[in-house]
C-alpha cells in the first residue's frame, strides 16, 4: 500500500465550485505539505503543517485553505475554484527528526477548473 | 533568496549509455540539502537521491550518483546504464539546513531514453 495517498486522482469542476482534495499518510510523519505544479515549472508550496495545531501559509496560499484533521490527514480546499487553479496538486510528508526531513510525495491530483 | 537552475529543458540518451543532468543553485548558506526527484509519466514525484552539503563524499544510489561541487554551487545527476524506465522529468531541489523546511525547485529536465 502507498505511504501517501491522495483523493481524488483526477477532478473536473466548474468555476465557483468548492473543492476539497484529501491527503492521508501512513508514514507516521509529523509534517505535511501541499504543492501545486504547473506545466514547465517546478513545484510551488501552498500550505504546510508541522503538526495538527501548526498550519502555515506557503508562497501561493491565496484562494486556498487547509485543514489538518489528524496527524495522518491534511486536506486542501478551494473555496471558489477559478480556471487558473487548474494544475497538478501534490501532498508531501516529512519527519523533522529523521531522514534529514526529506519530503515524500503522494501520487498527485489533477484538477481542471472549467 | 535561493534559486535553482536546470539549464537543460530536455536530454536524450541511448539505452545503456550514461547521461548527466545539470543543476546549479544560488545560496549564501553553508548548511543545506540538495535533492533529485524523478517524475515519470505516472506523475508520481519520486526521490532519487539526496546530498547533505556538509558531506564531501558524493551520494550514490545504485545507478544514480551525483557530482556535488559546493564551491561552484553545482549538483549534477549521473545516470549510468540508462534504462527505458528512467524516462521521466527530473527535478533538482534545494532545502536550507536551518528550520526552514521549504524546498526550492528547478524547472526540470525531460529525459528521453532511446531504445
Amino acid at each position: 500500500d502507498a505511504d501517501v495517498t491522495q483523493t481524488p486522482r483526477n477532478r473536473i469542476t466548474k468555476t465557483g465550485k468548492r473543492i476539497m482534495l484529501e491527503c492521508s499518510q501512513t508514514k507516521g510523519h509529523d509534517r505535511m505539505y501541499w504543492y501545486r505544479q504547473d506545466p514547465g515549472l517546478g513545484l510551488r508550496l501552498i500550505y504546510y503543517s508541522f503538526d495538527v495545531k501548526d498550519i502555515n501559509k506557503g508562497e501561493i496560499s491565496d484562494g486556498y485553505s487547509v485543514s489538518r484533521q489528524a496527524q495522518a490527514k491534511f486536506s486542501l480546499s478551494l473555496e471558489s475554484a477559478i480556471p487558473n487553479q487548474t494544475a497538478l496538486y501534490f501532498c508531501a510528508t516529512s519527519d523533522a527528526l529523521w531522514d534529514t526531513d526529506t519530503q515524500y510525495f503522494g501520487p498527485g491530483t489533477r484538477l481542471t477548473v472549467l | 533568496a535561493q534559486t535553482v537552475t536546470q539549464s537543460q529543458p530536455e536530454m536524450s540518451v541511448q539505452e545503456a549509455e550514461t547521461v548527466t543532468l545539470s543543476c546549479t543553485y544560488d545560496t549564501s548558506e553553508s548548511d543545506y540539502y540538495l535533492f533529485w526527484y524523478k517524475q515519470p509519466p505516472s506523475r508520481q514525484m519520486i526521490l532519487v537521491i539526496r546530498q547533505e552539503a556538509y558531506k564531501q563524499q558524493n551520494a550514490t544510489e545504485n545507478r544514480f550518483s551525483v557530482n556535488f561541487q559546493k564551491a561552484a554551487k553545482s549538483f549534477s545527476l549521473k545516470i549510468s546504464d540508462s534504462q527505458l524506465g528512467d524516462a521521466a522529468m527530473y527535478f533538482c531541489a534545494y532545502r536550507s539546513g536551518d528550520s526552514n523546511y521549504q524546498l526550492i525547485w528547478g524547472a526540470g529536465t525531460k529525459l528521453i531514453i532511446k531504445p
